[in-house]
């Protein structure tokens, strides 16, 4: 399977909204709604911010949603603050019993 | 608490193999989906496959397959992945995550603490 196409840097000041793109195909994103992110802080475990496209675990802020739209899907972060920097990664099942990830990208708050 | 406690660094030389455990505790550990993946200096985060507790049936990234086996040992509720044929691009940290209990591939939503794998001559 290829990876998933996320955009390799995004960023934003303090208090502001920033989306992060995720693009698969019919086979992966758009064919199923096993659509999750994640939160990776260097030197630490990943953390799930949302899963099946757009629910969101207890315990996530809720400036954190989640969204689809055929092949792309979509994490916004709102109100950014300093502690969301960070490295995320879209995941969407793949068929067959198999997955795979976003290249990653990168979240700056200025 | 629910949580994940994987086995510690390895150095290992090229060609040689690796083994990695992960040790649940918290939760029925027969009841979920294990999964390992790895994050390579630089590089994103990337699935190796799935194991059934319950079962031992397995499921591998098509990247892996031949060179990765997934175990389990129900009795000490403990995942193992082993990985043959190291390359310097094996080195990573490795995550072993728990999935779900009906979907083989959804979201994982408990994660180890990772275990580095160094390869290196």
């Amino acid at each position: 399977q290829s990876a998933l196409t996320q955009p390799p840097s995004a960023s934003g000041s303090p208090g502001q909204s920033v989306t992060i793109s995720c693009t698969g195909t019919s086979r992966d994103v758009g064919g199923y709604n096993y659509v999750s992110w994640y939160q990776h802080h260097p030197g630490r475990a990943p953390k799930l911010l949302i899963s099946e496209v757009s629910r969101r675990p207890s315990g996530v802020p809720d400036r954190f949603s989640g969204s689809k739209s055929g092949n792309t899907a979509s994490l916004t972060v709102s109100g950014l603050q300093a502690e969301d920097e960070a490295d995320y990664y879209c995941s969407s099942y793949a068929g067959s019993d198999r997955g795979v990830f976003g290249g990653g990208t990168k979240l700056t708050v200025l | 608490q629910v949580q994940l406690v994987q086995s510690g660094a390895e150095v290992k030389k090229p060609g040689a193999s690796v083994k990695v455990s992960c040790k649940a505790s918290g939760y029925t550990f027969t009841a979920y989906f294990m999964h390992w993946l790895r994050r390579a200096p630089g590089q994103g985060l990337e699935w190796m496959g799935w194991i059934n507790p319950n079962s031992g049936a397995t499921k591998y990234a098509q990247k892996f397959q031949g060179r990765v086996t997934m175990t389990r040992d129900t009795s000490i509720s403990t995942a193992y992945v082993e990985l043959s044929s190291l390359g310097f691009d094996d080195t990573a940290v490795y995550y072993c995550a728990r999935g779900t209990t009906i979907s083989p591939y959804d979201a994982f939503d408990i994660w180890g603490q990772g275990t580095m794998v160094t390869v290196s001559s």
